[in-house]
């Protein structure tokens, strides 16, 4: 069974607006993870929030997490075209701290 | 930078053969990962290994086997190849160790058809 589930599961914006996209999951976590994967490549990854923060920034990505909802979202604002792609989050579980699981993922169109 | 690499990057195989796909980092990584990724589920988990010839299932082991003799080679292992295991294969590595900010660099992939 899947950990974490993103939600919209497609997304497609104007460039220049912000992109919002959540992730909600299932158990106890030891952090968050998000990663981005550009068409048929593998996966890179773009910001890690710890279970004890609530939020985090990295240039133009915003992370938040409530652990109370078990949910966790990334904001990119001022999307360019580059941030086409599908971002995915991974929760590195509690109970299994090597075991990273991910969310089927959303995917992101930025229209120039 | 860590690196991943994936021995192959496309594959063909028939239904029935044995299948390997290698999976060598550089950087002494102590955890490794197979995932399968599909349309519109995302990146289901295989198989893990937390240390040289550890391993652990993930959600989805049947029909998958693994090998860790070294530390910087993981091989995913079709013993019977069947056409449901037609998709693309990510491999990744992170540094391990107690629980904390540990991050995933993955290889390229390799996409598997089986006929």
């Amino acid at each position: 069974s899947q950990q974490g589930e993103e939600d919209p599961q497609a997304l497609s914006i104007q460039e220049g607006e912000n992109a919002t996209m959540n992730c909600s999951y299932k158990t106890s976590i030891n952090n968050l993870q998000w990663y981005r994967q550009n068409s048929g490549r593998g996966l890179v990854h773009l910001i890690l929030i710890r279970s004890n923060e609530r939020e985090k920034h990295s240039g133009r990505l915003r992370v938040t997490l409530d652990t109370s909802k078990k949910s966790s979202s990334l904001l990119i604002t001022a999307s360019r075209a580059a941030d086409t792609a599908s971002y995915f989050c991974a929760t590195d579980m509690k109970t299994s701290y090597d075991k990273v699981i991910f969310g089927p993922g959303t995917s992101l169109s930025v229209i120039p | 930078d860590v690196k991943v690499t994936q021995s192959s990057r496309y594959l063909v195989k028939r239904t029935g053969e044995k299948v390997f796909l290698e999976c060598v980092q550089d950087m002494d990584h102590e955890n490794m990962f197979w995932y399968r990724q599909d349309p519109g589920l995302g990146l289901r988990l295989i198989y893990f290994s937390y240390d040289v010839k550890m391993k652990e299932k993930g959600d989805i082991p049947e029909g998958y086997s693994v090998s860790r003799e070294k530390k910087e080679r993981f091989s995913l292992i079709l013993e019977s190849a069947s056409t449901n295991q037609t998709s693309m294969y990510l491999c990744a590595s992170r540094l391990g160790g107690a629980a904390g900010a540990n991050v995933l660099t993955f290889g390229a992939g390799s996409r598997l058809t089986v006929l």
